[in-house]
């Protein structure tokens, strides 16, 4: 099974709101990433996951919870979101080494309303 | 830093060749090239590593040019399906794992 799987595929909603995004994968891999990608923009780097420890945060603003609940799971909880925020956010994983393919799932287009 | 793509879009004609660039301004140690159709997953098309030699399957090649920190994406008699955007992701030595994305090149293959 060489695949990366999202869910959702889209959600919709508002400030206030709490959601999740939910991404699996079961290679084997202790490596998993979260990217956000706006319309036309290239992917970037939000979080990088090393078996299952946090190990790199671009920065990213605390409404945006990571959390790794085990080698094959990568959750993205979202709260008191922004419009700007709305974008393709993807998830990815590779073995735990550095220079090697990451592959990516399809995706969840979020909206923030 | 992120780095530089050229061109930014592409039309080719089936069967015709095109050249992707990216250049980096800082020292490179590994250029990931990426295709994305619309509303799809990035797919992996190739790694080159720094003192590796060109890859390449099929009629899709690269290059890298380690003193100019540049990598070229070659795809010869194109096809309907190379369609997409294609993303050179570039990764330092110390940060592997990290990478950072071109603005992408969007190619279309016409009949």
């Amino acid at each position: 099974d060489t695949e990366v799987t999202q869910t959702p595929k889209h959600l919709v909603m508002g400030m206030t709101n709490k959601k999740s995004l939910k991404c699996e994968q079961h290679m084997g891999h202790r490596a998993m990433y979260w990217y956000k990608q706006k319309a036309k923009k290239p992917p970037e780097l939000m979080f990088v996951y090393s078996y299952e420890k946090l190990s790199i945060n671009e920065s990213v603003p605390s409404r945006f919870s990571p959390e790794c609940p085990n080698s094959s799971l990568l959750n993205l909880h979202l709260h008191a979101l922004q419009p700007e925020d709305s974008a393709l956010y993807l998830c990815a994983s590779s073995q735990d080494s550095p220079h090697v393919e990451q592959f990516f799932g399809p995706g969840t287009r979020l909206t923030v309303l | 830093q992120q780095p530089v793509q050229s061109p930014q879009a592409v039309i080719l004609r089936e069967g015709e060749d095109a050249v992707i660039n990216c250049s980096s301004s800082k020292a490179l140690y590994s250029v990931h090239w990426y295709r994305q159709k619309h509303g799809e997953a990035p797919i992996f098309l190739m790694i080159l590593l720094k003192g590796g030699e060109q890859k390449g399957h099929d009629k899709i090649s690269a290059s890298f040019n380690e003193k100019k920190q540049q990598s070229s994406l070659y795809l010869t008699a194109s096809q309907l399906s190379y369609s997409g955007t294609y993303f050179c992701g570039t990764g330092s030595n110390n940060a592997g794992n990290m990478l950072t994305f071109g603005g992408g090149t969007r190619l279309m293959v016409k009949p």
